[in-house]
């Protein structure tokens, strides 16, 4: 049964930890994405990967690091550094990175509060 | 700036009616995706069409696209409570990138 998984489904941070977001794929996708997505807002792009142990900033990487060490890993984590990560993290993959129409395949989400 | 908009930012009707949401974009593109979200959960992705492409089908789904005005429209015929999700548009622009730009969606709103 191929699919994206997220986990934790929901996550609470105190002020000053780090936290981690898993983001597993068995699609054999090569490209791998993190968003944010507030509160009736769209998706912000917060790190990509095209492919293993390579990966870029998106628009909001500030506060945020990520590792690509495995195809069908991707893991974000959240530092102290981010000031507001209150929000839903959703993790996607993709056959060919975006911009080569890549359908993206969404995991359900991992929504993160700051306590 | 976001590269998609959508409108109306918000739609209810009735079961039966047909919905139809538009997007926006600024720059070109190499293809425009249309995703559904229901509350709380990821997105799936609906369908895609490419820039050389002006329309295209799938079940009650119909994308227009129309590159000279920079903007596509997605039609839901005979809406179903079922129906009921938040839709966005997303853009792969003609950048020579590989990030896809997602608008702020429309909030579809179907009364049983």
């Amino acid at each position: 049964d191929g699919g994206i998984t997220q986990s934790p489904k929901y996550l609470f941070r105190k002020e000053g930890q780090n936290v981690t977001l898993s983001c597993e794929q068995n699609l054999n996708h090569d490209a791998m994405y993190w968003y944010r997505q507030d509160p009736g807002q769209g998706l912000r792009l917060i790190y990509y990967s095209q492919i293993v142990n390579d990966f870029q900033k998106g628009d909001i990487a500030e506060g945020y690091s990520v590792s690509r060490e495995k195809k069908e890993s991707f893991p974000l984590t959240v530092t102290s550094a981010q000031k507001n990560p209150t929000a839903f993290y959703l993790c996607a993959s993709s056959i060919l990175p975006s911009g080569a129409s890549g359908e993206q395949f969404f995991g359900p989400g991992t929504r993160l509060t700051v306590l | 700036s976001q590269q998609g908009e959508e409108d109306p930012q918000a739609l209810s009707i009735q079961e039966g009616e047909n919905a139809t949401m538009n997007c926006s974009y600024k720059t070109s593109i190499n293809n425009l995706q249309w995703y559904r979200q229901n509350s709380g959960r990821g997105l799936v992705h609906l369908i895609l069409i490419r820039s050389n492409e002006r329309e295209k089908h799938s079940g009650r789904l119909r994308v227009t696209l129309d590159t000279s005005k920079k903007s596509s429209s997605l039609l839901i015929t005979a809406s179903r409570a079922a129906d009921t999700a938040s839709y966005f548009c997303a853009t792969d622009p003609n950048t020579g990138g590989f990030k896809t730009i997602f608008g702020a969606g429309t909030r579809l709103f179907v009364k049983a």
